[in-house]
């Protein structure tokens, strides 16, 4: 299975700062990887799929970077609401795969 | 409106066997493939197994041994069942849907927390 290694874990910001989470393949997945955000009592959001393609309605201060083993999660100009859980997952190859998070934070 | 909703008990007894179903709507079971994923309290997320529109499953190989999933086209339902519940099973768990069969979810459920203990 592809590992991948999520960082950092932990991430404090304010809002209206821009701040990067980094993702790690075991092994190249070329291009397919996703971002999800996760809040307490709402369903996972599908942010980012592909390294870079913005799903629908994902504001456009998200954007998705890298390809092979290294990608990056972008959020610039933090909202109030951006705070939450972050989840890579790797669609390349089954099984599907995913980080172990990062928490961003308000500082 | 696509969503998906998990239901279940929430206290299972050690050694038996978790039966929960996500309940969709939105659209067809026969054009899009729902998967199952687990999230164990303050971890990451496991991929369970998935039931593919055509109507048949693949599982994580971790798990394979002790887990079914199936479906009810007319329900508009897919079920998990997972038999020989430890501890380490105390999860919260997902259905997604899977986005045009690229292997990433762009629809979740809720989720439903089960407990495993006696």
């Amino acid at each position: 299975d592809v590992q991948m290694t999520q960082s950092p874990s932990n991430l404090a910001a304010s809002p209206g700062e821009s701040v990067s989470i980094n993702c790690k393949a075991s092994k190249s997945i070329s291009k397919y990887l996703a971002w999800y955000q996760q809040k307490p009592g709402k369903a996972n959001k599908l942010l980012i799929y592909s390294g870079s393609t913005l799903q629908s309605g994902t504001p456009s201060r998200f954007s998705g970077s890298g390809s092979g083993t290294d990608f990056t999660l972008t959020i610039r100009n933090l909202e109030p609401e951006d705070f939450g859980l972050y989840y890579c997952q790797q669609h390349n190859e089954y099984p599907p795969t995913f980080g172990a998070g990062t928490k961003l934070e308000l500082k | 409106q696509v969503q998906l909703k998990e239901s279940g008990p929430g206290l299972v007894q050690p050694s038996e066997t978790l039966s929960l179903t996500c309940t969709v709507s939105g659209f067809s079971l026969t054009s899009y493939n729902v998967h199952w994923v687990r999230q164990p309290p303050g971890k990451g997320l496991e991929w369970m197994g998935v039931m593919w529109s055509g109507g048949s499953t693949d599982y994580n190989s971790a798990l394979k041994s002790r887990l079914s999933i199936s479906r009810d086209t007319s329900k508009n339902q897919v079920f998990l069942k997972m038999n020989s519940l430890q501890s380490e099973d105390t999860t919260t768990y997902y259905c997604a849907r899977d986005a045009f069969a690229l292997d990433y979810f762009d629809y979740w459920g809720q989720g439903v927390m089960v407990t495993v203990s006696s």
